[in-house]
């Protein structure tokens, strides 16, 4: 089945600190990939939509600015947490589909510590 | 807004019992439905996927779906332990589009 990787898998590190999540589909070419933000006990809530060559759609209340998202390739994603903070801290999930109505497939998670 | 409504639980229930778990979802227009498993710690591993109305069976799992009273459930048969997690029911409103999600329902199997 498709496989999705995401790297790293925790991070700890200080505040103020930018952070770097990479998210490879590694059999398929994800026109569309997704990224998650899971607190404890809560759901996963949507932050951003990335399709391959565009900019990002961020949902309300996610700051574009504060969360960098790059889709430059068909296999590649990646979310850049700047400035990090304590209340940053959380578990980053991301997700591709290859064709619409498909399952997304998820990543293992970067379970992300600020100090 | 858009929303998927589970019973957060727990749910427990005997080893090698049926467990029932349900979902409610609010646009009509919802097209495509899954359920995920969630492991404490973990991210979300697809269960069953389902598109049209009636019944669809793939081993212990069995998923349900019933778009005119905008239902979805899952049934797993023959209980395991290792069942206990947090199953989180999924909507995709069109293609293209990101699920959305709803809170989950933990569900503990006892031995």
């Amino acid at each position: 089945g498709a496989v999705v990787s995401q790297h790293p898998s925790r991070v700890i590190c200080k505040s103020g600190t930018s952070v770097k999540i990479e998210c490879r589909s590694l059999d398929f070419q994800a026109t569309t990939m997704f990224w998650y933000r899971q607190f404890p006990k809560q759901s996963l809530m949507l932050m951003a939509t990335s399709n391959e060559g565009s900019k990002a759609t961020y949902e309300q209340g996610v700051e574009k600015d504060k969360f960098l998202i790059n889709h430059a390739s068909l296999t590649l994603s990646t979310l850049t947490v700047t400035s990090a903070h304590p209340e940053d801290s959380s578990f980053y999930i991301c997700s591709a589909t290859d064709r619409g109505q498909q399952p997304q497939h998820f990543g293992d998670g970067t379970r992300l510590s600020i100090l | 807004q858009k929303e998927v409504e589970q019973n957060s639980g727990p749910l427990s229930v005997p080893e090698g019992a049926i467990a029932s778990l349900n979902c409610t979802y609010s646009d009509r227009g919802s097209q495509s439905f899954f359920w995920y498993r969630q492991y404490s710690g973990k991210s979300p591993e697809l269960i069953m996927s389902i598109y049209s109305n009636g019944d669809k069976e793939d081993g212990r799992f069995t998923a349900q779906l019933n778009k005119a009273s905008q239902y979805v459930s899952l049934l797993i048969r023959d209980s395991q332990p290792s069942d206990s997690a947090t199953y989180l029911c999924a909507v995709k409103v069109q293609a293209g589009t990101a699920l959305i999600f709803g809170k989950g329902t933990t569900l503990s199997v006892s031995s």
